[in-house]
């Protein structure tokens, strides 16, 4: 099956920098979308984005699909930014529907 | 609308009992799915429906676990005699149609003792 492997897997910056986020998979994909996962465990959607880029304040995402990655850029990080950022693909499931696949996510501790 | 609602938030059951989660999907959304997420892991895609219909399921949905939408609306996911390896957090989330985002409730989130 797909593979969905997201770099690096933990991070570290001070507050005010800016860090990318990679997402990688192995085949072709109906869509993909970012997720930020609070410490509350609830899962925010950042970008839906199956190909082409777009912005939302100090996020950014980008998704290649001839290439088969996504990046997420985080600009003048924030303490709140802290958390887990996931990658989400949507494939062909075994059974003629669809199914979505997670990396492992990268997780993300912004200090003041 | 206040989004993708799940009940209950929490549930501590003792082995071998059943348990049933319920989870109402933001009005109009066609698709539904049902996730685990164990610590430190990402979501783990367990099963889909597109209205009433279950279109996908997981090979991680094992002969215990079943998952109903039977008036296209809210969905149930209920696992039969539970083990202490069902322990994790369960996700529901909806979206509009094929290749539109997804929403994802708060989760419930099961022990098993």
């Amino acid at each position: 099956g797909i593979q969905v492997e997201q770099s690096p897997p933990d991070l570290i910056l001070q507050e005010g920098a800016n860090s990318t986020l990679r997402c990688n998979f192995s085949d072709s994909v109906n869509n993909l979308q970012w997720f930020h996962q609070n410490p509350w465990g609830q899962l925010i959607n950042l970008f839906y984005i199956p190909s082409g880029t777009k912005q939302n304040g100090r996020l950014s995402a980008t998704t290649v699909a001839t290439e088969r990655y996504s990046l997420l850029y985080i600009s003048s990080s924030q303490t709140t930014d802290s958390g887990v950022y996931f990658c989400a693909v949507e494939v062909r499931g075994n059974t003629g529907g669809f199914k979505t696949i997670f990396g492992a996510g990268t997780r993300l501790f912004v200090k003041a | 609308d206040t989004g993708v609602s799940q009940n209950p938030r929490h549930k501590i059951t003792k082995r071998g009992q059943n348990v049933t989660f319920r989870c109402d999907p933001i009005s109009e959304h066609n698709r539904l799915y049902w996730y685990r997420q164990t610590l430190g892991q990402g979501p783990e895609f367990l099963t889909y429906f597109q209205n009433e219909a279950q279109l996908e399921k997981s090979r991680l949905l094992s002969d215990r676990f079943s998952a109903e939408r039977p008036k296209g609306s809210f969905s149930t996911l209920e696992i039969q005699r539970t083990e202490q390896g069902d322990s994790a957090m369960y996700l529901c989330a909806s979206s509009l149609a094929l290749n539109t985002e997804a929403f994802f409730g708060q989760g419930t989130r099961l022990t098993v003792v």
